[in-house]
């Protein structure tokens, strides 16, 4: 099982809805990262959080660290918000961090 | 703004050959790391180095090698490519940043634009 698993794989969306992307991780965190993926494989860190919510424009994201949950949401999704997103845990006892596998998001006209 | 280059972003090579993939940071990061990226698997640590000349094998460090010989510069190396290390490689540097109770170093880490790597 992996460490870190995310929910759904793909995700197609209209343009305009409310999007949510879920990951749960079994291990303890010091800190969990949103990461976006575009098309051509650059990553670029969208939140990094330990607690509470942070957002960021129409980006939102959450975490439980009782639960071991957190999400992202998108608001008035738009189709530049098309991309892979990952979720990434810095477990406490690995000096690196661990990925989860990723959600494909395609936002339609 | 972080920037961290990787020397290309397609590569074609045969069986066999050795294979050297550059990444270069410029924001003077003690940290770096070398990730493979597969479909449904995301990506997984290959190598990563803390300081100049260190380094750690991550969880699948078979069949590379890493090199670093300068702080802003992390190398890795197929010494015999095959076609399973078909795949999109990319490159990380990260400050050392705050140390926890339990000795560990929390990083946020800065990604390269990525090597898409077919081994024929």
């Amino acid at each position: 099982k992996n460490e870190v698993e995310q929910s759904p794989q793909n995700l197609t969306a209209q343009e305009g809805e409310f999007i949510t992307i879920n990951c749960s991780y079994s291990v303890g965190i010091s800190a969990l990262h949103w990461l976006q993926q575009h098309p051509g494989g650059g990553i670029v860190s969208l939140f990094m959080l330990s607690s509470g919510k942070k957002k960021h424009g129409r980006l939102i994201a959450t975490i439980n660290i009782q639960e071991k949950h957190s999400s992202l949401h998108i608001t008035a999704s738009h189709p530049r918000d098309s991309a892979v997103y990952i979720c990434a845990v810095k477990a406490t006892h690995y000096n690196d961090m661990r990925f989860g596998a990723g959600t494909r998001l395609t936002v339609k006209p | 703004d972080v920037k961290v280059t990787q020397s290309s972003r397609y590569l074609v090579k045969r069986t066999g050959e050795k294979v050297f993939l550059e990444c270069v940071q410029d924001m003077d990061h003690e940290n770096m790391f070398w990730y493979r990226q597969d479909p449904g698997l995301g990506l997984r640590l290959i190598y990563f180095s803390y300081d100049v000349k260190m380094k750690e094998k991550g969880d699948i460090p078979e069949g590379y090698s890493v090199s670093r010989e300068k702080k802003e510069r992390f190398s890795l190396i197929l010494e015999s490519a095959s076609t399973n290390q078909t795949s999109m490689y990319l490159c990380a540097s990260s400050l050392v940043r705050d140390r926890n109770p339990w000795g560990h170093y929390y990083n946020e880490q800065f990604f390269g634009p990525g090597t898409r790597l077919t081994v024929l």
